[in-house]
């Protein structure tokens, strides 16, 4: 069965880079059939892409973030991360990773999410 | 603003059926691109309950449907039942912004 789990610092301060990792269980990551994708929810709001990579490490980013994203993958962990620099408090929210059809629907398969939270 | 406008709240009684729409434009919903559904529970991941337009994943109940028309998809759900009370996203892709967008959400009550 298909897991995935988000890991990383719950706190980040400002101007700083968020870092999460996003490890893979019940599937392998390295499948030509799927996209692995980040995505966010600030607190009572709704959820917005944030980037998706494929196993050989190509990547797609939200035009509005890219210039402050990174995704990139390990195959050998089964692992694929995110990193966002500059942050500000507009980037609190929760952090979801997930697995993305290549026909880009996301799931079965989410991750529970992780609270991020950009504060001095 | 989302690309993908919802309505933020819809309701219904139990029993009844109501349905959520999800408006796009040409260069997404209107360019043929897939529509996808998600229902999120608080304090919840989201969870895929349609995908490509009109496909259920397994264990979704046959009460969810989806269709899709122009530049717009809707999510219908017929016997509604408390346990239906969640938000519901839309997502698809647009070409003019070359990724995957979602809609503002929609809070489903029931009455």
């Amino acid at each position: 069965q298909l897991q995935l789990q988000e890991s990383g610092p719950g706190l980040v301060k400002p101007s700083e880079t968020l870092s999460l990792t996003c490890t893979v269980s019940g599937d392998s990551i390295s499948s030509a059939t799927y996209y692995w994708g980040w995505i966010r929810q600030p607190p009572g709001k709704g959820l917005e892409w944030i980037g998706s990579i494929y196993y050989s490490g190509r990547t797609y980013y939200n035009p509005s973030l890219k210039s402050r994203v990174t995704i990139s993958v390990d195959t050998s962990k089964s692992q694929f991360s995110l990193k966002l620099n500059s942050v500000t408090a507009a980037d609190t929210a929760i952090y979801y990773c997930a697995r993305q059809n290549h026909k880009l629907w996301f799931g079965p398969g989410w991750g529970q999410g992780s609270l991020v939270t950009v504060s001095s | 603003q989302s690309v993908l406008t919802q309505p933020p709240s819809v309701s219904g009684a139990a029993g009844q059926r109501v349905t959520i729409s999800c408006t796009g434009s040409s260069s997404n919903i209107g360019a043929g691109y897939d529509v996808h559904w998600y229902q999120q529970f608080p304090g919840a991941a989201p969870k895929l309950l349609m995908y490509a337009d009109t496909n259920r994943p397994s264990g979704v109940p046959g009460r969810f449907s989806g269709s899709k028309s122009g530049t717009s998809a809707s999510l219908a759900i017929t016997g509604l039942q408390a346990e239906d009370e969640a938000d519901y996203y839309c997502q698809s892709y647009d070409s003019s912004l070359s990724g995957s967008v979602f809609g503002g959400g929609t809070k489903l009550t029931v009455l």
